[in-house]
């Protein structure tokens, strides 16, 4: 597609379900990120991917969760057993090689408001 | 992580009148500074990346200026439309990450 597409756009779920948010990239993107917004904070860092390996998980909050990116292009961020605190919005976004060029751009989805109740 | 922070946190403007809002970022070690709006359940949209002190980009009546050396960065609008209200994040990038601060959220009144 011609842009970053996530979904779903908003997730409501029960506390202690599993969740799974789905990250699309600009095809052709090597890298691609997962941040999050939590309310009244600002864009935290979760993970980082070049092609299919995460060198830089180090924003994960907790073993609950984990991400995946197969065929260097679909990455699905999966939370077990939901809190509340982790009810944010999921911004996914993408880039090329590793930023080539200093003032190479990164491209965001329009997010997963995930809810947890 | 790199503490990067932006003020004021909120503001509002009176449609056609201009307005600015700073981001400060650590200076060691830089690599770049992006501008991103973001409406409201919309994607965050890149406006400005900026590498070099003293660059100064623009994008319609939206300009931005860098400060490598003291660390911080201006965000300008000229003429405020209701269209520009949204939240405005500047992001600092060392290697391959960006840090975000918190944003400057615009309101323009008509």
């Amino acid at each position: 597609g011609a842009g970053v597409s996530q979904s779903p756009s908003n997730k409501v779920t029960e506390k202690g379900k599993d969740v799974e948010l789905r990250c699309d990239p600009i095809s052709g993107h090597t890298a691609l990120y997962w941040y999050r917004q939590s309310l009244g904070q600002g864009l935290e860092f979760l993970i980082y991917f070049q092609g299919n390996s995460a060198p830089d998980k180090s924003g994960l909050p907790s073993d609950r969760f984990s991400a995946e990116r197969t065929g260097g292009s679909v990455s699905t961020l999966t939370i077990q057993r939901t809190q509340q605190e982790d009810s944010a919005v999921y911004l996914c976004a993408s880039s090329s090689l590793y930023f080539f060029g200093y003032n190479t751009e990164a491209f965001f989805g329009q997010g997963t408001r995930l809810t947890v109740v | 992580i790199l503490n990067v922070e932006q003020s004021p946190q909120s503001l509002h403007v009176q449609e056609g009148d201009s307005t600015n809002f700073t981001c400060s970022f650590p200076s060691s070690n830089f690599y770049a500074l992006h501008w991103y709006r973001w409406e409201t359940a919309k994607s965050p949209e890149a406006l400005f990346v900026m590498t070099l002190n003293g660059d100064e980009k623009k994008k319609g009546r939206i300009s931005a200026t860098l400060n490598t050396k003291e660390g911080y960065s201006y965000l300008y609008i000229k003429g405020s439309q209701p269209e520009d209200s949204a939240t405005y994040l500047c992001a600092s990038r060392r290697d391959y990450k960006l840090s975000f601060g918190a944003g400057t959220t615009v309101t323009v009144r008509a």
